[in-house]
């Protein structure tokens, strides 16, 4: 079975400064990792997924996640946060590729700080 | 299109009352599902449904029916509501087994029960 755990509820960070979300999982079968983001009163959206080739992924608003097998983890990172980053951040895991019956960490709250 | 619709959006219901949650989608996507949202807790999947005729449980499906009669529609249903089903509930849709496919959410019914 999959699971997944975000080490953080909530993260405050400044304007313009970095950030990283933690994301461990676990399972015993082969992982399509997912990070989705919900920002106030609306539905999740996704951000960024790995499901094969490289272990870098990148978003299209600069926020980028790395799959490392060896630690079991896809951190979520961006180097310089705005004010319309602040939302909800969801990481996910599926045993399909199709993104099938997702397995959801509990959130972490980005707070971006003017 | 209009994606993922889901109503109502709010609604407040007594313990013991019958209701029934709307979903459609107009992308003649195979897959559907129900998640369900409470605070501290993620996303947690109730039932889905991989094609018409369909369906199946998932991690939380305890007091919901569902059915899937036509691609485009997946109602949710609660026979007797409980106040532990008060949360936030979402319905999503995807292809089956597409690797480079996404999930769509729609945005959300607020349940709340008395």
């Amino acid at each position: 079975a999959q699971s997944v755990t975000q080490l953080d509820s909530q993260v405050p960070v400044f304007e313009e400064a970095p950030v990283e979300l933690r994301c461990n999982y676990s399972s015993s079968v082969s992982v399509y990792l997912f990070w989705y983001v919900q920002y106030p009163n609306q539905g999740l959206q996704l951000l960024l997924k790995y499901l094969s080739g490289s272990t870098l992924v990148e978003s299209i608003n600069g926020f980028e996640a790395e799959f490392n097998k060896s630690q079991t983890s896809f951190h979520l990172r961006k180097p310089s946060v705005h004010i319309s980053d602040t939302a909800e951040y969801f990481c996910a895991v599926s045993d399909r590729a199709g993104a099938n019956n997702l397995f959801f960490g509990t959130g972490t709250r980005l707070t971006v700080i003017p | 299109n209009a994606g993922v619709t889901q109503t109502p959006k709010f609604q407040v219901l007594k313990t013991g009352q019958s209701m029934t949650l709307q979903c459609a989608q107009d992308m003649n996507h195979e897959y559907m599902s129900w998640y369900r949202q409470d605070p501290g807790m993620g996303l947690r999947l109730i039932h889905y449904s991989v094609g018409a005729g369909i369906t199946d449980q998932g991690e939380v499906p305890n007091g919901y029916n569902v059915s899937r009669s036509t691609t485009e529609d997946f109602p949710l249903r609660l026979l007797s509501a409980a106040p532990s089903q008060t949360s936030v509930y979402f319905c999503a849709s995807s292809n089956v087994g597409s690797s480079t496919d996404t999930q769509y959410f729609g945005p959300g019914t607020r349940l709340t029960v008395l």
